[in-house]
């Protein structure tokens, strides 16, 4: 199986920061990298697919990049509803696998 | 606006079958481009895939899991179904229902995300 590796596993930031989490996979997975965003008894909604694709409906300070085996997301300017935890999930090959999660909260 | 919803017994005795059904609206399950999820995430876990199924009704499952599992598809009544047999403590989560998408890769119709996902069920299983 890949592992998805996420970074840090929690992190701290301030209405207006710019924050950045990152992924590795254990292997290869050229661009086939999503990243979803989970509120507390929600479900996941994604938010970038394919690497860098923003999916509709999701504001543009989101935005992600990578390829290969290093990924990231970037928010470019957290608003209050950002802070939440964040899973990125490799498409690649099967089994399909997620990070473990990283958990964004207010300083 | 695709909607999806499980439904099933929220406790499951150990040994016995879990049992969920996903219904969606606001689309077809019979269009294609589509594989219908199953997802779940164990209590303060991440999440872990559980299998895929298209409209023909090809099934797709995680191996670790693969020997206990069966989904299946009602193409009339919009719904897919995952049934899980000899569960365990281990089983407790909250299942999600997804929609995945696919696209071509390679000459493969592969899936590349879930876009829209049920609110999720808690089936815990114990005696």
């Amino acid at each position: 199986d890949i592992q998805m590796t996420q970074s840090p596993s929690s992190l701290s930031a301030s209405v207006g920061d710019r924050v950045t989490i990152t992924c590795r996979a254990s292997q290869d997975v050229s661009r086939y990298v999503n990243w979803y965003q989970q509120k507390p008894g929600k479900a996941p909604m994604l938010l970038i697919f394919t690497a860098s694709t923003l999916q509709s409906g999701v504001p543009s300070g989101f935005s992600g990049s990578g390829s290969g085996t290093d990924f990231t997301l970037t928010i470019s300017s957290l608003q209050p509803e950002d802070f939440a935890t964040y899973f990125c999930q490799q498409t690649y090959s099967v089994p399909y696998t997620f990070g473990q999660g990283t958990k964004l909260d207010i300083k | 606006q695709v909607h999806l919803q499980e439904s099933g017994p929220g406790l499951v005795r150990p040994s016995q079958t879990l049992s969920l059904l996903c219904t969606v609206s606001g689309g077809s399950i019979s269009s294609g481009g589509f594989y219908w999820s199953w997802i779940r995430q164990h209590p303060g876990k991440g999440l872990e895939w559980v299998g895929s199924i298209d409209y023909f009704g090809n099934t797709y499952y995680n191996p670790s899991l693969k020997s206990r599992l069966t989904m299946s598809v009602d193409t009339s009544k919009n719904e897919f179904s995952l049934k899980m047999s000899s569960v365990t403590a281990a089983d407790t989560a909250v299942y999600y229902c997804a929609r995945g998408i696919l696209v071509l890769r390679s000459s493969n119709w592969l899936l590349s995300h879930f876009d829209f996902w049920g609110q999720g069920t808690l089936v815990t299983a114990s005696s």
